[in-house]
């Protein structure tokens, strides 16, 4: 079936320096995208979304770029703090198929000071 | 925050016994969903609810059930459970389609079956 899913398990930088985690899509139906933290022992926190009819949209030291052409998502985290460590997801939301929200599997981020 | 609340948070039970997870919701929100993460993986969709009385199935529906008989209340049934389904359990809320950045999750509910 249709999935989402993420090139890099792990992902490890020095506090400062700019993050980026990308993702692969299969779904070319799908409406919206979306980043998730999850940080140990808690539930998916919402970090940014973009509709499929963007490229780019920025939040406060987020930014997520979409290329619908080789169906790729991005996620760029500027000057990486120790408290961006967690496992961050993406995912998608297919309007047309009940709202579903399909996860990819996942990259830990982890920060070094 | 949409108020969800997942219950009970934590159950050890017996193979072979039934267990009812369930996800209660305050901001009387549309679609309604369970997953179930496991260690090192990412989130898989089991069944979710597009209004009262109103569900599909997800990508890993087998062994488990699921009723909404109500919009606060979506609940999970495990109708025999099994060593492969200890995980940790995901509730989610979606007011209405067309919005990604209104998904709310809970807090989970951790689950061993022994």
């Amino acid at each position: 079936g249709e999935s989402v899913g993420l090139h890099l398990p792990t992902l490890s930088v020095q506090e400062g320096d700019n993050s980026i985690i990308n993702c692969a899509y299969s779904n070319s139906a799908s409406d919206y995208f979306i980043w998730y933290k999850q940080e140990s022992g808690k539930g998916p926190q919402f970090i940014i979304d973009i509709r499929s009819n963007m490229d780019k949209r920025q939040g406060q030291r987020v930014t997520v770029l979409l290329n619908k052409t080789v169906k790729h998502l991005s996620l760029q985290i500027a000057a990486t703090q120790p408290g961006d460590s967690a496992v961050y997801f993406c995912a998608e939301i297919d309007n047309n198929a009940g709202n579903m929200l399909t996860f990819g599997g996942g990259t830990r981020l982890m920060v070094k000071p | 925050d949409a108020g969800i609340t997942q219950s009970p948070r934590h159950k050890v039970t017996e193979t072979g016994t039934p267990v009812t997870l369930r996800c209660h919701q305050t901001e009387n929100h549309r679609y309604m969903y369970w997953y179930r993460q496991d260690p090192g993986h990412g989130l898989r969709l089991i069944h979710y609810s597009y209004g009262v009385k109103d569900t599909d199935k997800g990508e890993v529906s087998d062994g488990y059930s699921v009723s909404r008989s109500k919009t606060e209340d979506f609940l999970l049934t495990l109708e025999s459970a099994t060593s492969s389904q200890t995980s940790v359990y995901f509730c989610a809320t979606l007011p209405r389609a067309g919005t990604g950045n209104t998904i709310y999750f809970g807090e989970g509910s951790w689950l061993t079956v022994v």
